[in-house]
């Protein structure tokens, strides 16, 4: 079974600080996504990387950056946190299809609620 | 929006009753994805389906697609409390970058009371 570990169950962080939020696959999936979920929001797309090094950004990057120094591992990087960026983060990873990584079955970990006081 | 719209919001029925779930979408998709979550966990794939596709089972569980319509349903047969969780449809798309990606609606919470 596909397994994807975020580091943290539960963070809570201040205003300003940088956060580093981290996720690692383990079925060498080349695609790999980070979703923030809000209550009435669902899931928004924040950053996805189809390759080591390769970024696109989503619905919502402002505020975040990501690293993918290796396939396993997508970071999420909030440069300043802010109040507004409390919420539930979502890491996922899906292998390519024959169009798009659009058509496969994305897996997620279990999230990370994040608290910035 | 490019996200898929589930009808009802919320659903609660007896054990071992069938729940139905809708999803309604706004442009083309090649496939359309049901997704589970339990409280507070991440989720998880149920069930994709093509859109040259018009029905598709998987345990308990049938989907169908109507492209005619932007519409899909949801049925879980014979339902059970551990069912009790929140259901999520998700289309694919072109997003504001002209990448394909996944679109994901806001969900029906489902509750099952034994």
């Amino acid at each position: 079974d596909v397994k994807v570990t975020q580091s943290s169950r539960y963070l809570v962080k201040r205003t300003g600080e940088k956060v580093f939020l981290e996720c690692v696959q383990d079925m060498d999936h080349e695609n790999m996504f980070w979703y923030r979920q809000d209550p009435g929001l669902g899931l928004r797309l924040i950053y996805f990387s189809y390759d080591v090094k390769m970024k696109e950004k989503g619905d919502i990057p402002e505020g975040y950056s990501v690293s993918r120094e290796k396939k396993e591992r997508f970071s999420l990087i909030l440069e300043s946190a802010s109040t507004n960026q409390t919420s539930m983060y979502l890491c996922a990873s899906s292998s390519t299809g024959i169009l798009a990584y659009s058509n496969q079955p994305q897996h997620f970990g279990d999230g990370t609620r994040l608290s910035i006081l | 929006s490019q996200q898929g719209e589930e009808d009802p919001q919320a659903l609660s029925i007896q054990e071992g009753e069938n729940a139905t779930m809708n999803c309604s979408y706004k442009t083309s998709i090649n496939n359309l994805q049901w997704y589970r979550q339990n409280s507070g966990r991440g989720l998880v794939h149920l069930i994709l389906i093509r859109s040259n596709e018009r029905e598709k089972h998987s345990g308990r569980l049938r989907v169908t697609l109507d492209t005619s319509k932007k519409s899909s349903s949801l049925l879980i047969t014979a339902s059970r409390a551990a069912d009790t969780a929140s259901y999520f449809c998700a289309t694919d798309g072109v997003d504001q970058t002209g990448a394909n990606n996944l679109f994901f609606g806001t969900g029906t919470r489902l509750t099952v009371i034994p």
